[in-house]
């Protein structure tokens, strides 16, 4: 089971806003709308930002969206802050098999 | 409150064998829905997911680790416990374990154990 697909990088000012990619396959991506998205800062463990597509945890500011279209999903962050400064990582359900796919990550900056 | 926690060898030599045990709290293993996963992160590089144990005591593994993995649970002692056998240096990464739904949602994590594998 291949990585899904990120951009390494992506970058705003502050109030701006930043959409990051995830590309998969009819495998994973494309076939379930169980996609997820992490938020990880050095030296901490992720943080689930949103769930199957574009759920919201309780908690996660409304900022943080998600959408999907065929085989490519993504988040995006509106109104960026200093603290969202951080990698992303999504993930998608694979199949019974092999659940659990991630992205290559994205390291988003707040210029 | 959910929280999860990792423990195990710092180091291990190549070609031992890694166990880890994830402590939990918060939920239980044996409610309907339930799963545990480990997952890891080499240095600088990005998640790879492992294993899974679901409360009906099913298990998954990475289709390219497999061969090296074992998880089980203990469900009076709230642990799930991961061997990975053979270890190579490459293998060396934070190890996480985190509560795991059925379809894919990851939404409690443990702090991570960094295991280094070297000689």
């Amino acid at each position: 089971q291949s990585a899904l697909t990120q951009p390494p990088s992506a970058s705003g000012s502050p109030g701006q806003s930043v959409t990051i990619s995830c590309t998969g396959t009819s495998s994973d991506v494309g076939g379930y709308n169980y996609v997820s998205w992490y938020q990880q800062h050095p030296g901490k463990a992720p943080k689930l930002m949103i769930y199957e597509v574009s759920k919201r945890p309780s908690g996660v500011p409304d900022r943080f969206s998600g959408s999907k279209s065929g085989h490519t999903a993504s988040l995006t962050v509106s109104g960026l802050q200093a603290e969202d400064e951080a990698d992303y990582y999504c993930s998608s359900y694979a199949g019974s098999n092999n659940p659990y796919v991630f992205g290559t990550g994205t390291k988003v900056t707040v210029l | 409150q959910v929280t999860l926690r990792e423990s195990g060898p710092a180091l291990v030599k190549p070609t031992q064998t890694l166990t880890l045990t994830c402590t939990f709290s918060g939920f239980s293993l044996s409610t309907s829905g339930m799963c545990v996963s480990w997952i890891r992160q080499p240095p600088g590089k990005a998640l790879e997911w492992l294993a899974r144990i679901d409360w009906d005591d099913d298990k998954y593994y990475s289709t390219s680790l497999k061969t090296r993995l074992t998880i089980s649970k203990d469900t009076s002692k709230n642990q799930v416990v991961l061997t990975m056998t053979n270890m190579d240096p490459v293998d060396t990464a934070t190890y996480y374990c985190a509560r795991t739904g059925t379809t894919g949602k990851i939404d409690y994590w443990g702090q991570g154990t960094l295991v280094s594998v070297s000689s």
